[in-house]
């Protein structure tokens, strides 16, 4: 079954630093993608990324920028010169031939 | 059309009643989901639509659960004889499904607490 892991609950760092969100999957689908929502205190998901299986290449997109590596199954998020805006709960979610599966999520908190 | 729209933002009801959710998606989009999200956990997917067909529905969490779009716009989802279980934040997606894998848009949600 599909499944994503998201092994850091709550990470908590200073203004400008970069953080990394990590992000492993598994699947059984051949063709699949992987996406990256943002979740801030409002409440509302924010849809950041979408990535399909077949392209590997890496992201940029501002501030953010994504690195899948089909070989390690992972989809990491990284945002450089974090801001207080960052402050969110982040999501990866997988989809394949069954429903969108999120992890469950890595809390940031970017202190002043 | 500015994006997904819940109906009501925050529900309160007692064990045993039954409460009715709606969703309005972005008016383009064919295909309509639901999730349910607990506290400290990622969104749980329930069910899907396209056009007012429902395409998956064994992830409903039990019979108590149902959804509906009659007319392939705006849906809603019921629980019968809720219990304290079921408090939760019921969110609702939509997308444009001519691609496999299109990215979903979230609504606001529905916060629900049992009591």
């Amino acid at each position: 079954a599909q499944k994503v892991t998201q092994a850091q609950t709550e990470i908590s760092v200073v203004e400008k630093e970069d953080v990394t969100l990590d992000c492993v999957y598994e699947t059984r689908d051949t063709t699949y993608y992987l996406f990256w929502y943002k979740q801030p205190p409002s409440g509302e998901l924010v849809f950041l990324i979408r990535r399909n299986s077949f392209d590997e290449q890496n992201e940029i997109s501002g501030r953010y920028s994504w690195n899948f590596q089909k070989s390690t199954s992972s989809f990491n998020f990284t945002i450089t010169a974090s801001q207080v805006v960052d402050s969110a709960v982040y999501f990866c979610g997988h989809s394949g031939n069954t429903p969108l599966v999120f992890g469950k999520g890595t809390r940031l908190s970017v202190i002043a | 059309d500015t994006g997904v729209s819940q109906n009501p933002r925050h529900k309160i009801t007692k064990r045993g009643q039954n409460v009715t959710f709606r969703c309005d998606p972005i008016s383009e989009h064919n295909r309509l989901y639901w999730y349910r999200q607990t506290l400290g956990q990622g969104p749980e997917f329930l069910t899907y639509f396209q056009n007012e067909a429902q395409l998956e529905k064994s992830r409903l969490l039990s019979d108590r659960f149902s959804a509906e779009r009659p007319k392939g716009s705006f849906s809603t989802l019921e629980i019968q004889r809720t219990e304290q279980g079921d408090s939760a934040m019921y969110l609702c997606a939509s997308s444009l499904a001519i691609l496999a894998g299109h990215e979903q848009y979230f609504g606001p949600g529905t916060r629900l607490t049992v009591t």
